[in-house]
């Protein structure tokens, strides 16, 4: 099992819509977790820290389920800006951050 | 606001030379890490650092190197420039010791090895 996976999409939606990306993590000592956003040729920027208790930041909406090592990231009203690739990001033995491959959105008018 | 400073956009060398991308944070943070992005592989996490003088093997170290000779300095050294280390090259830093802290990347390099 990867370290930290992630459906690869992409993901095609119109503007307003609703989109959900998952992702699953394979070290149960895993204590932080990201998601990330990373436009074309940019670097990767953080988007928001992810909580036992879920937590949500304007239209964004993250989960976490330890039991299960699941993450989930919910985006309402889509915009065209949202089109970028989203990366979930776990802690490896509370050091290094690793990275899913990503999951690609693009939002169309 | 965290500044991490790569010191190359754009990077084009010849097989087997030495190359050295450098990377400097100015949070005073304690870990610093070198990561490469390549087409459908994501990022992959060649080395990181805890502290000065401190360095640990990350997923794919083999052909690097890396220095930490100052806290705020992190270099990444290609000993001899392979074409298959064409790559995006990112730098980051992190506080040490708070959860739920992220990482904050550099602007990366882009490295061609010819």
């Amino acid at each position: 099992r990867k370290e930290v996976e992630q459906d690869p999409g992409p993901f095609n939606v119109p503007e307003g819509a609703t989109v959900a990306f998952n992702c699953t993590y394979s070290n149960s000592a895993s204590q932080s977790f990201f998601w990330y956003r990373q436009d074309c040729r940019k670097e990767p920027k953080l988007l928001m820290s992810v909580y036992s208790s879920g937590n949500e930041d304007g239209r964004f909406t993250a989960q976490l389920n330890r039991a299960s090592q699941y993450i989930s990231l919910l985006i309402r009203d889509s915009k065209l800006s949202d089109s970028a690739t989203y990366l979930c990001v776990v802690t490896r033995a509370g050091t290094a951050l690793i990275f899913g491959k990503g999951t690609t959105l693009s939002v169309s008018s | 606001d965290v500044k991490v400073t790569q010191s190359s956009r754009y990077l084009v060398k010849r097989t087997g030379e030495k190359v050295f991308l450098e990377c400097v944070q100015d949070m005073d943070h304690e870990n610093m890490f070198w990561y490469r992005q390549d087409p459908g592989l994501g990022l992959r996490l060649i080395y990181f650092s805890y502290d000065v003088k401190m360095k640990e093997k990350g997923d794919i170290p083999e052909g690097y190197s890396v220095s930490r000779e100052k806290k705020e300095r992190f270099s990444l050294i290609l000993e001899s420039a392979s074409t298959n280390q064409t790559s995006m090259y990112l730098c980051a830093s992190r506080l040490l010791g708070v959860d739920n802290q992220p990482q904050h990347f550099g602007d990366g390099t882009r490295l061609s090895i010819l």
